[in-house]
């Protein structure tokens, strides 16, 4: 089926451990997204990319690199991962006019011990 | 800036009964607003959308969403809930083009049998 995949789809951490998250959509949507999701707080954006080659920071970037080398996939680094760092990831994508709203994966379920 | 509000994180309603979630925004530019639907485990879900066509808008599973200026608001509405409705629910703003979307708080609809 079309749409956006994440891998992996739960993961558990030790503080300090890295790891990146997969993202790959195969809409050829050229704007891709990740958000962490946390009880009582909704979605927030950590980075986007609005093409192959670019990427910006989100509301909440601090602790997370992405890198976006081929349109379909965009990755999120976590380079020493801490507790406050729990979470649900979610990645979207998204057509360039912002009329069709987002595609979103799965989800992955990180948590760091 | 953007914003969006949904007035109660929990509903709660008999199965036969009228579904009513409220959403509320905040946009300096005539706004896109969207609902999306999240079920346990799961990604979110595209629901409906409005893009400055017609103000009632039309979505998946039975859901309708009325856009009123002058209120600021995009309601979401099914007339008769059903046990499979019990999900959570995010209303959303971005404006014209933008790429980057601002989620509510997410809405828990429960469904009575």
């Amino acid at each position: 089926n079309a749409g956006v995949t994440q891998t992996p789809k739960f993961r558990v951490l030790k503080t300090g451990q890295s790891m990146t998250l997969l993202c790959a959509q195969d809409m050829n949507h050229e704007y891709m997204y990740w958000y962490r999701q946390d009880p009582g707080m909704g979605l927030r954006l950590i980075h986007y990319s609005v093409g192959e080659g670019t990427t910006a920071k989100g509301e909440v970037p601090d602790g997370y690199n992405v890198s976006r080398l081929k349109k379909q996939n965009f990755l999120l680094g976590l380079e020493s991962a801490a507790p406050s760092q729990t979470s649900v990831y979610f990645c979207a994508s998204s057509t360039e006019s912002g009329t069709t709203g987002y595609t979103f994966g799965s989800g992955t379920r990180l948590t760091v011990v | 800036a953007q914003s969006v509000t949904q007035l109660g994180s929990h509903v709660s309603v008999s199965e036969g009964a009228l579904v009513l979630l409220r959403c509320n925004y905040s946009s300096s530019v005539p706004p896109y607003l969207f609902w999306y639907v999240q079920y346990p485990n799961q990604g979110l879900q595209l629901l409906l959308k409005y893009t400055s066509a017609a103000t009632l808008v039309k979505g998946i599973n039975g859901f309708e969403a009325e856009f009123k200026k002058s209120e600021t608001s995009f309601h979401l509405t099914k007339p008769s809930a059903h046990m499979s409705d019990a999900a959570e629910y995010f209303c959303a703003v971005s404006d014209p083009g933008g790429f980057k979307t601002i989620f509510g708080a997410g809405t828990r609809l429960f469904v009575k049998a």
